[in-house]
């Protein structure tokens, strides 16, 4: 275990619902990234936050909406979303957004739309 | 941009065998980041081991090693004694460097098998 936990591990929606993921770090890190991992392709970074302030929004359509209430606690609200958004979203942490700072990834959840 | 390029998309192994899995990037800068991740299936991402591109030794934890070729930029990373549980998708990843230059850039991964 990394020290960053993930909820739900699995979830199916319809286009039609909103569901939000939860991604919980235990480390005292400052800063947490949202990835979106599709089969065949890169990892993706979707959203960045720096204690608790949005730093950077990778062009990600607003049917994604993140939340970052506290240093500790990350969350991706979802909402009219389509088939193609179906992936593994990881969340991440790190002591800073510095670049010589590791991140450590939660387990992820992997997302269905239907 | 930065790219960073896994050409193997699959490699397998047998046990207690040593393995290379190659990675090679793009970059401007001259001073970066550079790890292997990795991913069992089902699990966390968990880092294997980095690389400051400052330093000229090799970085190295337990059976991983990496050959880090600054002037070839390529970053392979080197399993001996392999072990089924070494079994995972591995992602080569680059973060540059100066600023909150925080972004990492992977690449496509390789699924690596270990044959008992």
């Amino acid at each position: 275990e990394t020290g960053v936990t993930q909820t739900p591990r699995h979830l199916v929606m319809g286009m039609t619902n909103k569901k939000s993921l939860k991604c919980e770090q235990h480390l005292g890190h400052n800063a947490m990234y949202w990835y979106k991992q599709s089969a065949k392709k890169p990892l993706e970074l979707m959203f960045v936050y720096n204690f608790k302030e949005q730093t950077e929004n990778n062009s990600v359509p607003s049917r994604f909406s993140p939340e970052c209430p506290n240093s500790s606690h990350l969350f991706l609200h979802l909402h009219t979303l389509q088939p193609e958004d179906s992936a593994l979203y990881l969340c991440a942490s790190s002591l800073s957004v510095l670049d010589q700072e590791t991140q450590y990834f939660g387990p992820g959840t992997r997302l269905l739309v239907l | 941009a930065q790219t960073v390029t896994q050409s193997q998309p699959e490699m397998s192994v047998q046990e207690a065998e040593t393995v290379t899995l190659s990675c090679t990037y793009d970059t401007s800068e001259s001073d970066y980041y550079l790890f292997w991740y990795k991913q069992p299936p089902s699990r966390q991402m968990i880092l294997v081991i980095r690389q400051e591109a400052y330093k000229q030794q090799n970085a190295t934890e337990n059976r991983f090693s990496v050959n880090f070729q600054k002037a070839a930029k390529s970053f392979s990373l080197k399993i001996s004694d392999s072990q089924l549980g070494d079994a995972a998708m591995y992602f080569c990843a680059y973060r540059g460097s100066g600023g909150s230059n925080y972004k990492l850039t992977f690449g496509k991964g390789t699924l690596l098998t270990v044959n008992p």
